[in-house]
């Protein structure tokens, strides 16, 4: 059973465009809501967070907006450029343990 | 810091034989998770260890097993190689294993490719 479930799964944006990956999760004892971006060839490498007791956290060019009600979240990322190319997973774990669920990842590529 | 490391990067295996990788967490970091990642099936967790205590296994047949040292190293091990365990093995380390960020970082990866 996937916990986390990411759309879409290849998304296709025109550079300086506006990118957004989705995530929605079922289990409410979820408390830390992470991004990683992966190249290939490279392990995941962690890009924002976010806890459940903010709507929003925004570094730079990359945006997370949290749906508490809705146990939604995305990733918006700004002025999308050729290298934010990757594939991207959402991910959320419990305040015990260090396990984390996986959505099946958004492999976006931005067009020049 | 130097980064995670994983070795070795690329190995390939027949069925039937078992396989040992290896994780060097950042220095400092206690906690080792790993994790399968495959196209079909995404970054499944394995199993994290935390002070030379396994602490959480994920769904993965007994033939998966890991352990960690006392540096906090850690290995995993696969036992009677199936095809189907041709996969991305990934390691992450981080600080603290619970009422903290939780941040992870992972390694590069090991490549193993069953035949």
């Amino acid at each position: 059973q996937q916990q986390v479930k990411q759309s879409p799964q290849s998304l296709i944006v025109q550079k300086g465009g506006i990118s957004i990956i989705n995530c929605a999760y079922e289990n409410t004892a979820f408390d830390y809501f992470p991004w990683y971006q992966q190249f290939p060839g490279k392990g995941p490498a962690l890009l924002i967070a976010i806890r459940p007791d903010v709507s929003e956290k925004k570094e730079g060019r990359f945006t997370i907006s949290f749906n508490k009600s809705a146990k939604q979240f995305s990733l918006h990322i700004m002025d999308s450029q050729p290298g934010d190319s990757a594939t991207y997973f959402c991910a959320a774990s419990r305040y015990t343990g260090n396990q984390f669920y996986f959505g099946t990842g958004t492999s976006l590529t931005v067009i020049p | 810091k130097a980064g995670v490391t994983q070795t070795p990067r690329y190995l390939i295996k027949t069925r039937g034989q078992q396989v040992t990788l290896s994780c060097s967490p950042i220095s400092g970091h206690r906690s080792v998770s790993w994790y399968q990642q495959t196209p079909g099936q995404g970054l499944q967790f394995l199993f994290e260890y935390f002070s030379e205590t396994q602490r959480n296994k994920g769904n993965f047949p007994g033939r998966f097993s890991g352990r960690q040292f006392s540096n906090s190293r850690s290995e995993m091990n696969v036992s009677t190689l199936e095809l189907g365990d041709s996969a991305l093995y990934l390691c992450a380390s981080s600080s603290a294993p619970m009422g903290s960020e939780k941040t992870q970082y992972f390694g590069p990866g090991t490549r193993l490719l069953v035949l």
